[in-house]
């Protein structure tokens, strides 16, 4: 059901930058606001982003996001390794009666 | 502070019918609707829809109609979600989620999630 495509993997060393990126559509991406997750092992989603680059409260500054016409981006600067996690981008898809849409995920692995 | 608290873990035989609960706390429960998620084991996030909890009327999503039902009991603010027929494929992690906000399309707080284990 994902209509939003991820990278299934990314890596860095502690310190890196990394950067994940999201496809979708006109339906989705292109006509409304991405939101990302971060999923640490065994652990329910903790929204990371929202409104394409806006952080809730608490969640550190090393996170950030940008969104291009269909497609979007996660960026996790001098990275740690608290951050190995699986991330998924998600937003509202107006196709049919409108459901939302999350990515395929992707898994950071801090090397 | 919000808390929606699940049920515990289910194991169930295929057939059989489950029902998940989703307890919520620290807000006013029909202010604002309750999404439910679905997470096969290793796999990604799948959003099955939502309730108002204001007026109890459901939406799914495509591929979660009929055999899923969403309801409420708002005397206890608490969610439910009740799986008919179950199959091995419905083995997975469900969980409940909440807007920040009514108007917001997101998922600021969400439950624990309940692992619904379907094997004979």
């Amino acid at each position: 059901q994902s209509v939003l495509t991820q990278p299934p993997s990314a890596s860095g060393t502690p310190g890196q930058r990394v950067t994940i990126s999201c496809s979708g559509s006109s339906s989705n991406i292109g006509s409304n606001t991405v939101n990302w997750y971060q999923q640490l092992p065994g652990t329910a989603p903790k929204l990371l982003i929202y409104s394409n680059n806006q952080r809730p409260s608490g969640v550190p500054d090393r996170f950030s996001g940008s969104k291009s016409g269909t497609s979007a981006s996660l960026a996790i600067s001098g990275l740690q390794s608290e951050d190995e996690a699986d991330y998924y981008c998600a937003a509202w898809d107006d196709s049919l009666n409108g459901l939302y849409v999350f990515g395929t995920g992707t898994k950071v692995t801090v090397l | 502070q919000v808390q929606l608290v699940q049920s515990g873990s289910e194991l169930k035989k295929p057939g059989a019918s489950v029902k998940v609960s989703c307890k919520a706390s620290g807000y006013t429960f029909t202010s604002y609707a309750m999404n439910w998620v679905r997470q096969a084991p290793g796999q990604g996030l799948e959003w099955m829809g939502w309730i108002n909890t204001n007026t109890g009327n459901p939406t799914y999503a495509q591929g979660f109609t009929g055999r899923f039902v969403f309801s409420l009991d708002t005397s206890v603010s608490t969610a439910y979600l009740q799986i008919s027929s179950l199959k091995a494929e419905d083995t997975a992690v469900y969980y409940c989620a909440r807007e920040p906000t009514e108007d917001a399309i997101y998922f600021q707080h969400w439950g624990q999630g309940t692992l619904v284990t379907v094997s004979s």
